[in-house]
């Protein structure tokens, strides 16, 4: 059964920090992995999507990266700004099965 | 302007009642979900669908009812509502590769 991990579960860094978000998951056989961003009662926004043939996906100031074979994933957040305070979740996809979610990382950038 | 839309957006109803929280998609996607959030759980699947009239069972059914009749519309019923149903429910379609949400809705049962 698919698991995935996010580590840490909270972090909290200074405004224009670069960071890194980490996502691990034990079966290696995805078809692809996102990311998305929750702010406090709202609902989920897809940030990035990475599908198993690729390394990385890039929008702006974010990068995932993807190392399917040690079954890992980074979200990489430059120059951090207080709005990028919210919670980050990693889930992923194996064929027609449903996603498969990570319990997130909530960041707090400080200005 | 297209995409998913969640009704109610907020329901306070009493333990016992028949509740139906409604999902609408205006992509065609034929794969839809219903999840629930909770503090200390994260996100739960409850039910999700493939296509008009497939469904099947996620992680937490019990107590939950789905139909698909159409294809841009995923009902979630809970028959007899239980204060351990109060939570956070959203939907969410995907497409060939994409998963998309939709707003939420947050119930309270009393």
């Amino acid at each position: 059964k698919q698991e995935v991990t996010q580590i840490p579960a909270a972090l909290s860094v200074p405004e224009g920090e670069n960071l890194v978000l980490n996502c691990s998951f034990t079966d290696s056989a995805i078809y692809n992995l996102q990311w998305f961003r929750q702010d406090p009662g709202k609902g989920l926004t897809s940030l990035l999507l990475i599908q198993s043939s690729q390394r990385e996906q890039t929008s702006g100031r974010l990068n995932a990266s993807l190392d399917k074979s040690s079954g890992r994933s980074t979200l990489y957040i430059a120059a951090s700004q207080p709005g990028d305070s919210a919670t980050y979740l990693c889930a992923v996809r194996a064929g027609n099965t449903p996603l498969v979610f990570g319990k997130g990382t909530r960041l707090s950038v400080i200005a | 302007d297209a995409g998913i839309t969640q009704s109610p957006r907020y329901k306070i109803t009493e333990t016992g009642r028949q509740v139906t929280l409604m999902c609408h998609q205006t992509w065609s996607h034929s794969y839809m979900f219903w999840y629930r959030q909770d503090l200390g759980h994260g996100l739960r699947l409850i039910y999700y669908s493939a296509a008009a009239d497939i469904t099947d069972k996620g992680e937490v059914p019990d107590g939950y009812v789905v139909s698909r009749s159409k294809t841009e519309n995923f009902p979630l019923t809970l028959e007899s509502a239980t204060r351990s149903q109060t939570s956070v429910y959203f939907c969410a379609t995907r497409g060939r590769y994409e998963q998309y949400f939709g707003p939420g809705t947050r119930l309270t049962v009393t």
